[in-house]
């Protein structure tokens, strides 16, 4: 069965200095990948995906990720964080070419001090 | 941008009771989705639903759960009797193609007392 593994409950990082989420997975094949954001109180924001081709994948509001397959990892990066990035940020997969069901990490909730 | 709506933002029942979730998906979008997140949980699949009728359903998916199309542009999550343990965040998720994201509403908190 898949499964995704966000190993990071909580991260807390300085405004400006860089960031790294880690997302391993488990599943038979290259999946596809999705790094989604939910800030308190609302819903779940697309940040950026993974399908194929270019394993470094540009998203919304500064974000990137690189897929490596020898690892079975999407970590997602910025390179200097915002006071507005504080959200939990969920990694997810689905199966490739198939409408069914994302199965989500547990989250990591990102803090950012001034 | 299109967005998936979602109402009510907050719902409170009580125990017992039947609510009904409602979903607007982004208008050409065929695939539907309904996940729950149990508070400081991780964010579960209930049911997908595609051409009229369900495509896959997840284990608590069970009898006391129904979706509907009841139009072209609703998509329901009906919950009977509900239990304590149904409190969550209902999210509703849409997609155009196979091939394409899903793109998420807001969320009903659904809270039972």
């Amino acid at each position: 069965a898949q499964s995704v593994t966000q190993p990071d409950i909580h991260i807390t990082v300085s405004e400006g200095a860089s960031l790294e989420l880690r997302c391993n997975y488990s599943y038979g094949a290259t999946p596809y990948l999705f790094w989604y954001v939910q800030s308190p109180g609302q819903g779940l924001q697309l940040l950026l995906k993974y399908f194929s081709g270019d394993t470094l994948v540009q998203g919304i509001k500064g974000f990137e990720a690189e897929f490596k397959r020898s690892q079975s990892s999407f970590n997602l990066r910025k390179p200097s964080v915002h006071w507005s990035d504080a959200a939990e940020y969920f990694c997810a997969v689905g199966p490739p070419g198939s409408a069914r069901q994302l199965t989500f990490g547990s989250g990591t909730q990102l803090t950012v001090l001034p | 941008e299109p967005e998936v709506t979602q109402t009510p933002s907050h719902q409170v029942t009580q125990m017992g009771q039947e609510v009904i979730l409602r979903c607007v998906p982004i208008s050409n979008h065929l695939y539907f989705y309904w996940y729950r997140q149990i508070l400081g949980q991780k964010v579960e699949f209930l049911v997908s639903f595609y051409n009229n009728e369900i495509s896959e359903k997840s284990e608590i998916f069970d009898d006391q759960f129904s979706v509907e199309r009841p139009d072209g542009s609703n998509f329901t999550l009906k919950i009977r009797s509900t239990k304590l343990e149904d409190s969550a965040m209902y999210f509703c998720a849409s997609r155009a193609t196979s091939n394409q994201p899903q793109h998420f509403g807001d969320g009903t908190r659904l809270s039972i007392l």
